[in-house]
């Protein structure tokens, strides 16, 4: 059951534009939201979270927008640069019955930016 | 401060073998969570570990197992590889005890023949 749905698979975005990844998912237990990026070769590095009681969440170029009626949350990333040419994953977790949490990712979006 | 460290970086095994990884978290970390990442499944929760405890485990058969020493280090171990083993294994070390904010480590690419 692949309870975070990732969208689209890839994508090509010209230097300086925007790119926009989306994620919907099932589960209302969800209340955290990170993103993470992914070079090749190199582990998953934390991007930028959100949490449900907030819609909007910026950190420099890199916005979180989340729309919990809809349950979907967006990756915006502006001014988009050569350097972000990674593959972007969202992830989603909810605390467990043993208080503890574990993150259920989306598929990926592999990220190129041309220059 | 240094970050996650996994040992080792890469790793060819053949089928049946058995396979032990290493994870060391961030100075201080308490947490510590393995994951599998494929082409074909993606990245998926196999189990944490904090104070020595699995506090979680993902849908993975009993081949994998794991523990966790007084000083946060964790092993990985999977007996009996199968050639669908083959993956990068990621580690993640969280600071808080809800292990929400986690850093990941560069991973450990085994290759089962």
């Amino acid at each position: 059951q692949q309870q975070v749905k990732q969208s689209p698979q890839s994508l090509i975005v010209q230097k300086g534009g925007i790119s926009i990844i989306n994620c919907a998912y099932e589960n209302t237990a969800f209340d955290y939201f990170p993103w993470y990026q992914q070079f090749p070769g190199k582990g998953p590095a934390l991007l930028i979270a959100i949490r449900p009681d907030v819609s909007e969440k910026k950190e420099g170029r890199f916005t979180i927008s989340f729309n919990k009626s809809a349950k979907q949350f967006s990756l915006h990333i502006m001014d988009s640069q050569p350097g972000d040419s990674a593959t972007y994953f969202c992830a989603a977790s909810r605390r467990r019955d043993t208080g503890r949490r574990a993150l259920t990712f989306g598929s990926g979006t592999r990220l190129q930016v041309q220059p | 401060k240094a970050g996650v460290t996994q040992t080792p970086r890469y790793l060819i095994k053949t089928r049946g073998q058995q396979v032990t990884l290493s994870c060391s978290p961030i100075s201080g970390h308490r947490s510590v969570s393995w994951y599998q990442q494929t082409p074909g499944q993606g990245l998926q929760f196999l189990f944490e570990y904090f104070s020595e405890t699995q506090r979680n485990k993902g849908n993975f058969p009993g081949r994998f197992s794991g523990r966790q020493f007084s000083n946060s280090r964790s092993e990985m171990n999977v007996s009996t590889l199968e050639l669908g083993d083959s993956a990068l294994y990621l580690c993640a070390s969280s600071l808080d005890g809800r292990g929400e904010t986690q850093y990941f480590g560069p991973g450990t690419r085994l290759l089962v023949l």
